[in-house]
């Protein structure tokens, strides 16, 4: 299996509602990224895990609340998000984050919509 | 910290003309380079990357990069375009020290193709 996954493809939810994003990988690797990418822009990196633990948090909001209860998954939980939050939301992974280890492999993404 | 400058926002072919994309990065030491490319709503597809040795690589899709240090750039080129290539290209560069993974991309290259 040489490929991440992500679920759901798209997302519509409200500003009071919860929801959860979740990433899947079966390559062994061991690290994994979450981004989140405008129209026209490149991925913004969110946050980093490595060895399932939590690497580099970039000032995200606490809205979003990363998880790693694995090495093969990774989730982002949602909470009283805004709709500037609206966005295209990447997972990646990567056999570590040094070297050549660090090449990433993107999921194909979680169309979010917050009304 | 990298930056990677794509100085082309958009740019428009038709089809089976040749391309090149131009990339060029700000760093004291060689990065790793990398190329991706994004259709509407899709993740990110890795066409190609350098790490070492040969300066000119080969890529998946007919695409090929080569790496110029004395003019730090990395430019990806196509001998003769389809219409499926048609997509966001992302120049992104990973800095060879570092453990966290982090990945610098551009700002992209929209490539539109006339039939």
């Amino acid at each position: 299996d040489t490929e991440v996954t992500q679920t759901p493809k798209h997302l519509v939810m409200g500003m009071t509602n919860k929801k959860s994003l979740k990433c899947e990988q079966h390559m062994g690797h061991r690290a994994m990224y979450w981004y989140k990418q405008k129209a026209k822009k490149p991925p913004e990196l969110m946050f980093v895990y490595s060895y399932e633990k939590l690497s580099i948090n970039e000032s995200v909001p606490s809205r979003f609340s990363p998880e790693c209860p694995n090495s093969s998954l990774l989730n982002l939980h949602l909470h009283a998000l805004q709709p500037e939050d609206s966005a295209l939301y990447l997972c990646a992974s990567s056999q570590g984050t040094s070297g050549t280890r660090s090449e990433q492999f993107f999921g194909p993404g979680t169309r979010l919509t917050v009304l | 910290a990298q930056s990677v400058t794509q100085p082309d926002i958009h740019i428009t072919v038709s089809e089976g003309a040749s391309l090149e994309l131009r990339c060029n990065y700000s760093y004291g030491a060689t990065p790793y380079l990398f190329w991706y490319v994004q259709s509407p709503g899709q993740g990110l597809q890795l066409l190609l990357k350098y790490f070492s040795g040969d300066t000119l690589v080969q890529g998946i899709k007919g695409f090929e990069a080569e790496f110029k240090r004395s003019q730090s750039s990395f430019n990806l080129r196509k001998p003769s375009v389809h219409w499926s290539d048609a997509a966001e290209y992302f120049c992104a560069v990973a800095d060879r020290g570092s453990t966290l993974g982090r990945l610098y991309f551009g700002r992209g290259t929209q490539l539109t193709v006339w039939p």
